[in-house]
């Protein structure tokens, strides 16, 4: 069975601190492709990161890094500085066994106080 | 203009009414999915098609219908809206790069 667990509800930070969001998932597949989504308040959902199975380098895209680790089956998102701009509801998704289906995590709502 | 469009955006209906919810993309996908989402769950996959005459199952799809009208057109029914069928509903396309792109989503309240 496939799942995505994000154990963080919710986070609150002051303005410029880091904050890493958890992202735990489960598959039996071993091509599977990992996702990060951000839902601000405005309701839509912005894609922010793809990873597939075999690329376990991590990546930086300004304030923003992904740690993938297949050995503990996480894809950790890390905002460095974090904004007021940052608050969101962030969704960490997986999509497995070959349908392009998503399966999404719970989401972990950050609020970024000035 | 948007990929993904989704109308209407906004939706208040009465307890037995049908509804239906509808999901235009122009990016030529032949891929669709609508979700639900629900506070503390995330989305949840309610149908997908694959191409015009494939239509599956989600995970949560008892009291819902959907038509592939084309293959840009995606659309969505409740047939008797009931409360709890009230949330967050989400069209999203997908080309062979695994990518989903959604809509902007339709917000339906049920009464």
């Amino acid at each position: 069975a496939q799942k995505v667990t994000q154990a963080q509800t919710e986070i609150s930070v002051v303005e410029k601190e880091d904050v890493t969001l958890d992202c735990v998932y489960e598959t039996r597949d071993t091509t599977y492709y990992l996702f990060w989504y951000k839902q601000p308040p405005s309701g839509e959902l912005v894609f922010l990161i793809r990873r597939n199975s075999f690329d376990e380098q991590n990546e930086i895209s300004g304030r923003y890094s992904w740690n993938f680790q297949k050995s503990t089956s996480s894809f950790n998102f890390t905002i460095t500085a974090s904004q007021v701009v940052d608050s969101a509801v962030y969704f960490c998704a997986l999509n497995s066994g070959g349908y392009n289906k998503l399966i999404f995590g719970a989401g972990t709502r950050l609020a970024v106080h000035p | 203009d948007a990929d993904v469009t989704q109308t209407p955006r906004n939706r208040i209906t009465k307890t037995g009414k049908r509804i239906m919810l509808e999901c235009s993309q122009t990016k030529g996908h032949d891929r669709m999915y609508w979700y639900r989402q629900d506070p503390g769950l995330g989305l949840r996959l309610i149908y997908y098609s694959f191409d015009v005459k494939d239509i599956n199952k989600g995970e949560i799809s008892d009291g819902y219908s959907v038509s592939r009208q084309a293959q840009a057109k995606f659309s969505l029914s409740l047939e008797s809206a009931i409360p709890n069928q009230t949330a967050l509903y989400f069209c999203a396309t997908s080309g062979t790069a695994n990518e989903q792109f959604f809509g902007p989503g339709t917000r339906l309240t049920v009464l």
